[in-house]
Protein backbone atom coordinates (compact mmCIF):
# COMPACT_ATOMS: atom_id res chain seq x y z
CA UNK A 1 0.00 0.00 0.00
CA UNK A 2 1.47 3.50 -0.90
CA UNK A 3 2.07 6.00 1.44
CA UNK A 4 0.03 8.51 -0.45
CA UNK A 5 -3.26 7.49 -1.86
CA UNK A 6 -4.66 10.35 -4.20
CA UNK A 7 -8.53 9.55 -5.53
CA UNK A 8 -9.62 10.25 -8.20
CA UNK A 9 -6.59 9.09 -10.47
CA UNK A 10 -8.56 10.53 -13.72
CA UNK A 11 -11.16 13.33 -13.44
CA UNK A 12 -13.26 14.91 -16.53
CA UNK A 13 -15.10 17.99 -15.40
CA UNK A 14 -17.19 20.97 -17.56
CA UNK A 15 -15.39 24.40 -17.64
CA UNK A 16 -17.40 25.78 -14.96
CA UNK A 17 -17.96 22.80 -12.22
CA UNK A 18 -16.25 22.31 -8.53
CA UNK A 19 -13.23 20.17 -8.29
CA UNK A 20 -12.32 18.21 -5.76
CA UNK A 21 -9.68 15.83 -5.59
CA UNK A 22 -8.55 13.94 -2.25
CA UNK A 23 -5.51 12.65 -0.62
CA UNK A 24 -4.70 10.38 2.10
CA UNK A 25 -1.77 9.21 3.96
CA UNK A 26 -0.25 6.71 6.28
CA UNK A 27 2.43 8.01 7.70
CA UNK A 28 2.88 11.20 10.64
CA UNK A 29 3.56 13.84 8.42
CA UNK A 30 5.17 17.58 9.19
CA UNK A 31 3.84 18.92 6.30
CA UNK A 32 1.91 18.31 2.93
CA UNK A 33 2.22 20.07 -0.23
CA UNK A 34 0.05 19.86 -3.51
CA UNK A 35 1.72 20.28 -6.41
CA UNK A 36 0.68 20.92 -10.15
CA UNK A 37 2.18 19.07 -12.61
CA UNK A 38 1.63 20.93 -16.06
CA UNK A 39 1.48 18.89 -19.70
CA UNK A 40 5.00 19.86 -20.73
CA UNK A 41 6.12 18.51 -17.06
CA UNK A 42 7.01 21.17 -15.31
CA UNK A 43 6.30 21.54 -11.39
CA UNK A 44 4.64 24.31 -9.97
CA UNK A 45 3.64 24.40 -5.74
CA UNK A 46 0.55 25.17 -5.19
CA UNK A 47 0.48 24.96 -1.65
CA UNK A 48 2.48 24.12 1.69
CA UNK A 49 0.13 23.36 4.57
CA UNK A 50 0.54 21.95 7.99
CA UNK A 51 -2.98 22.47 9.38
CA UNK A 52 -6.26 24.12 8.66
CA UNK A 53 -7.00 25.96 5.04
CA UNK A 54 -5.12 27.65 2.29
CA UNK A 55 -6.72 29.97 -0.28
CA UNK A 56 -5.18 31.32 -3.54
CA UNK A 57 -7.72 32.85 -6.15
CA UNK A 58 -9.85 29.74 -7.24
CA UNK A 59 -7.76 27.17 -5.74
CA UNK A 60 -8.54 26.23 -2.06
CA UNK A 61 -6.26 23.25 -0.36
CA UNK A 62 -7.42 21.71 3.42
CA UNK A 63 -6.37 19.19 6.08
CA UNK A 64 -7.14 17.25 8.78
CA UNK A 65 -4.46 15.66 10.74
CA UNK A 66 -6.66 13.65 12.83
CA UNK A 67 -8.09 12.19 9.72
CA UNK A 68 -4.83 12.24 7.80
CA UNK A 69 -6.92 13.80 4.58
CA UNK A 70 -6.49 16.47 2.81
CA UNK A 71 -8.33 17.95 -0.17
CA UNK A 72 -7.64 20.19 -3.14
CA UNK A 73 -10.42 21.99 -4.53
CA UNK A 74 -11.24 24.39 -7.30
CA UNK A 75 -14.11 26.35 -8.00
CA UNK A 76 -15.48 27.56 -11.39
CA UNK A 77 -12.99 25.14 -13.33
CA UNK A 78 -11.29 26.34 -16.40
CA UNK A 79 -9.66 24.75 -19.02
CA UNK A 80 -6.49 26.11 -18.32
CA UNK A 81 -6.85 24.08 -15.15
CA UNK A 82 -6.12 21.18 -17.07
CA UNK A 83 -2.86 19.28 -15.40
CA UNK A 84 -2.04 16.40 -12.87
CA UNK A 85 -1.77 17.37 -9.53
CA UNK A 86 -0.10 16.10 -7.09
CA UNK A 87 -0.52 15.16 -3.42
CA UNK A 88 2.83 14.87 -1.34
CA UNK A 89 4.15 14.59 2.08
CA UNK A 90 6.91 15.30 4.32
CA UNK A 91 7.40 12.37 6.70
CA UNK A 92 7.55 13.56 10.54
CA UNK A 93 11.63 13.53 11.40
CA UNK A 94 12.32 13.77 7.92
CA UNK A 95 14.89 15.99 6.26
CA UNK A 96 11.54 17.54 4.25
CA UNK A 97 12.41 15.04 0.78
CA UNK A 98 8.53 14.39 -0.75
CA UNK A 99 6.96 11.49 -0.48
CA UNK A 100 4.74 11.51 -3.07
CA UNK A 101 1.02 10.60 -4.67
CA UNK A 102 0.59 9.09 -8.28
CA UNK A 103 -1.00 12.49 -8.65
CA UNK A 104 -4.53 12.91 -9.96
CA UNK A 105 -4.96 13.75 -13.84
CA UNK A 106 -7.79 16.51 -14.46
CA UNK A 107 -9.33 17.64 -17.89
CA UNK A 108 -11.73 20.84 -18.40
CA UNK A 109 -13.59 20.21 -21.57
CA UNK A 110 -15.08 23.91 -22.67
CA UNK B 1 17.24 33.53 -13.31
CA UNK B 2 14.98 33.40 -10.97
CA UNK B 3 14.19 30.05 -10.68
CA UNK B 4 15.57 26.60 -10.72
CA UNK B 5 17.77 25.83 -13.53
CA UNK B 6 18.58 21.95 -14.82
CA UNK B 7 21.03 21.01 -18.18
CA UNK B 8 20.63 19.14 -20.01
CA UNK B 9 17.21 18.96 -20.77
CA UNK B 10 16.94 15.64 -22.79
CA UNK B 11 20.37 13.39 -22.95
CA UNK B 12 19.93 10.39 -24.88
CA UNK B 13 22.95 7.80 -23.98
CA UNK B 14 23.60 4.18 -25.07
CA UNK B 15 23.70 1.18 -22.51
CA UNK B 16 26.57 1.17 -20.18
CA UNK B 17 27.51 5.10 -20.36
CA UNK B 18 28.24 7.05 -17.82
CA UNK B 19 25.49 10.33 -17.72
CA UNK B 20 26.15 13.40 -15.49
CA UNK B 21 22.95 15.75 -14.76
CA UNK B 22 23.26 19.58 -13.23
CA UNK B 23 20.97 21.65 -11.59
CA UNK B 24 21.29 25.34 -10.63
CA UNK B 25 19.45 26.04 -7.60
CA UNK B 26 17.69 29.27 -6.70
CA UNK B 27 20.64 31.65 -4.78
CA UNK B 28 20.49 31.54 -1.60
CA UNK B 29 18.61 28.66 -1.07
CA UNK B 30 20.23 25.73 1.56
CA UNK B 31 18.26 22.61 0.98
CA UNK B 32 18.55 21.09 -2.81
CA UNK B 33 16.85 17.58 -3.77
CA UNK B 34 16.73 15.16 -6.25
CA UNK B 35 13.53 13.75 -7.88
CA UNK B 36 13.09 11.19 -11.08
CA UNK B 37 10.11 9.87 -12.48
CA UNK B 38 10.16 7.23 -14.59
CA UNK B 39 7.04 7.34 -17.32
CA UNK B 40 3.72 6.22 -16.57
CA UNK B 41 5.03 6.58 -12.77
CA UNK B 42 5.01 8.97 -9.07
CA UNK B 43 7.81 10.88 -8.67
CA UNK B 44 10.85 9.68 -6.18
CA UNK B 45 13.04 10.68 -3.88
CA UNK B 46 16.67 10.52 -4.73
CA UNK B 47 19.05 12.37 -2.68
CA UNK B 48 18.94 15.28 -0.65
CA UNK B 49 21.30 18.45 0.11
CA UNK B 50 21.11 20.78 2.84
CA UNK B 51 23.83 23.11 3.63
CA UNK B 52 27.48 21.54 4.82
CA UNK B 53 25.88 18.69 6.22
CA UNK B 54 26.21 15.63 4.89
CA UNK B 55 23.33 14.39 2.29
CA UNK B 56 20.53 11.76 2.55
CA UNK B 57 21.42 9.42 -0.04
CA UNK B 58 18.30 7.65 1.11
CA UNK B 59 16.70 7.46 -1.88
CA UNK B 60 18.88 6.52 -4.44
CA UNK B 61 18.38 2.89 -6.26
CA UNK B 62 21.95 1.70 -6.80
CA UNK B 63 25.47 2.55 -5.92
CA UNK B 64 25.54 3.49 -9.77
CA UNK B 65 23.76 7.02 -8.76
CA UNK B 66 25.59 9.55 -6.77
CA UNK B 67 25.17 13.13 -6.47
CA UNK B 68 28.08 16.30 -5.18
CA UNK B 69 26.99 19.28 -3.93
CA UNK B 70 29.52 22.52 -4.00
CA UNK B 71 28.51 24.56 -1.10
CA UNK B 72 25.24 25.78 -1.32
CA UNK B 73 25.13 25.86 -5.25
CA UNK B 74 25.53 23.46 -7.92
CA UNK B 75 24.68 20.50 -7.88
CA UNK B 76 25.60 17.42 -10.33
CA UNK B 77 23.91 13.73 -10.58
CA UNK B 78 26.05 11.19 -11.88
CA UNK B 79 24.38 7.36 -13.21
CA UNK B 80 27.74 5.57 -13.94
CA UNK B 81 26.66 2.35 -16.21
CA UNK B 82 23.63 3.45 -17.28
CA UNK B 83 20.71 1.23 -18.01
CA UNK B 84 17.41 0.95 -19.43
CA UNK B 85 15.36 1.51 -16.42
CA UNK B 86 17.28 4.86 -15.57
CA UNK B 87 15.20 6.43 -18.49
CA UNK B 88 13.41 9.06 -16.70
CA UNK B 89 12.66 12.59 -16.24
CA UNK B 90 15.29 13.50 -13.36
CA UNK B 91 13.90 16.72 -11.50
CA UNK B 92 15.74 19.19 -9.55
CA UNK B 93 14.21 21.38 -6.77
CA UNK B 94 15.55 23.93 -3.97
CA UNK B 95 13.85 25.65 -1.04
CA UNK B 96 15.28 28.23 1.73
CA UNK B 97 15.60 25.21 3.76
CA UNK B 98 12.99 25.13 6.47
CA UNK B 99 12.08 21.36 6.79
CA UNK B 100 8.78 20.91 4.84
CA UNK B 101 9.40 24.29 3.18
CA UNK B 102 8.25 25.51 -0.29
CA UNK B 103 10.18 23.21 -3.36
CA UNK B 104 10.82 24.86 -6.45
CA UNK B 105 11.30 22.57 -9.46
CA UNK B 106 13.36 23.11 -12.11
CA UNK B 107 11.94 21.67 -15.63
CA UNK B 108 14.16 18.75 -15.49
CA UNK B 109 16.31 16.45 -17.73
CA UNK B 110 14.55 14.01 -19.80
CA UNK B 111 17.47 10.91 -19.68
CA UNK B 112 16.44 8.02 -22.39
CA UNK B 113 18.76 5.42 -22.19
CA UNK B 114 18.94 3.37 -25.71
Amino acid sequence: KNEVEQSPQNLTAQEGEFITINCSYSVGISALHWLQQHPGGGIVSLFMLSSGKKKHGRLIATINIQEKHSSLHITASHPRDSAVYICAVVQGGSQGNLIFGKGTKLSVKP
Amino acid sequence: GAGVSQSPSNKVTEKGKDVELRCDPISGHTALYWYRQRLGQGLEFLIYFQGNSAPDKSGLPSDRFSAERTGESVSTLTIQRTQQEDSAVYLCASSQGNLGGTQYFGPGTRLTVL
